[in-house]
C-alpha cells in the first residue's frame, strides 16, 4: 500500500524566508504526486502537482516542488514568505493499484508566518 | 466556470439518525469522490463513483453510502451516527476517473 510522510507537523518561518515543506512517498510503482493546500474552514486547493515529465513543477501563488525518484521525495518549497501562505498543506498520492483515482495523503503540515 | 459545490455546509446530528451530503461536481466532470478528514485520521478516502456506479471503496463500514445521478451529482448517506463520525466530509470532481481531482468547501458534521 501506499504511504505519505509529511515531516514536521508544525513548520513556522518568518515573512519574507524561503518555505520548505517536506513529503516522502512509498510506493512500488511511479505515483502521481499533488500538493494542495487548506486554509481554516475551507476544503483542499490543489496547488501543484507531478504526473510524468519535467521533474520540478510550478504551481500557484509561487510555490513548486521537485519529484526526486531515488530520494522518493516531492518536497514543497517556495523563495519568499507570505503572511497570506499560512495555511495547512497536504502532500498526496494517486494509487495506481487504482487506476489513480484514490488519493492517499500525508498527515499535514501547518504554516504558520512569523510577521 | 463554477467549482465544487456541497450542501449543506454545517450539519447537527444525533447519535443514531442519519444524514445525506450532496455534492454537485464542477461542470463536465463525471467522476466524484468522497473523503473524511478528522483531527485523528486525517484524510481518509470514502469511496468514488463514475458513470452513477461505484468504482473504488476506502475502509469504511457499510454504514456509509452513496450514489451517483445521471448529471454527475452525487450524494453520501451515513446511516446510525456515531459520536466517531464528526468530521469535515469533502468531496472532489474530476473530468474522468484518474484525473486531477478538485475538492469543494466540504460539509461539517457534527454528531451529539
Amino acid at each position: 500500500a501506499q504511504s505519505v510522510t509529511q515531516l514536521g507537523s508544525h513548520v513556522s518561518v518568518s515573512e519574507g524566508a524561503l518555505v520548505l515543506l517536506r513529503c516522502n512517498y512509498s510506493s512500488s510503482v511511479p505515483p502521481y504526486l499533488f500538493w494542495y493546500v487548506q486554509y481554516p474552514n475551507q476544503g483542499l486547493q490543489l496547488l501543484l502537482k507531478y504526473t510524468t515529465g519535467a521533474t520540478l513543477v510550478k504551481g500557484i501563488n509561487g510555490f513548486e516542488a521537485e519529484f526526486k525518484k531515488s530520494e522518493t521525495s516531492f518536497h514543497l518549497t517556495k523563495p519568499s514568505a507570505h503572511m497570506s501562505d499560512a495555511a495547512e498543506y497536504f502532500c498526496a498520492v494517486s494509487d495506481p493499484n487504482f487506476g489513480n483515482e484514490k488519493l492517499t495523503f500525508g498527515t499535514g503540515t501547518r504554516l504558520t508566518i512569523i510577521p | 466556470k463554477a467549482g465544487v459545490t456541497q450542501t449543506p455546509r454545517y450539519l447537527i446530528k444525533t447519535r443514531g439518525q442519519q444524514v445525506t451530503l450532496s455534492c454537485s461536481p464542477i461542470s463536465g466532470h463525471r467522476s466524484v469522490s468522497w473523503y473524511q478528514q478528522t483531527p485523528g485520521q486525517g484524510l481518509q478516502f470514502l469511496f468514488e463513483y463514475f458513470s452513477e456506479t461505484q468504482r473504488n471503496k476506502g475502509n469504511f463500514p457499510g454504514r456509509f453510502s452513496g450514489r451517483q445521478f445521471s448529471n454527475s451529482r452525487s450524494e453520501m448517506n451515513v446511516s446510525t451516527l456515531e459520536l466517531g463520525d464528526s468530521a469535515l466530509y469533502l468531496c472532489a470532481s474530476s473530468l474522468f476517473p484518474g484525473e486531477t481531482q478538485y475538492f469543494g468547501p466540504g460539509t461539517r458534521l457534527l454528531v451529539l
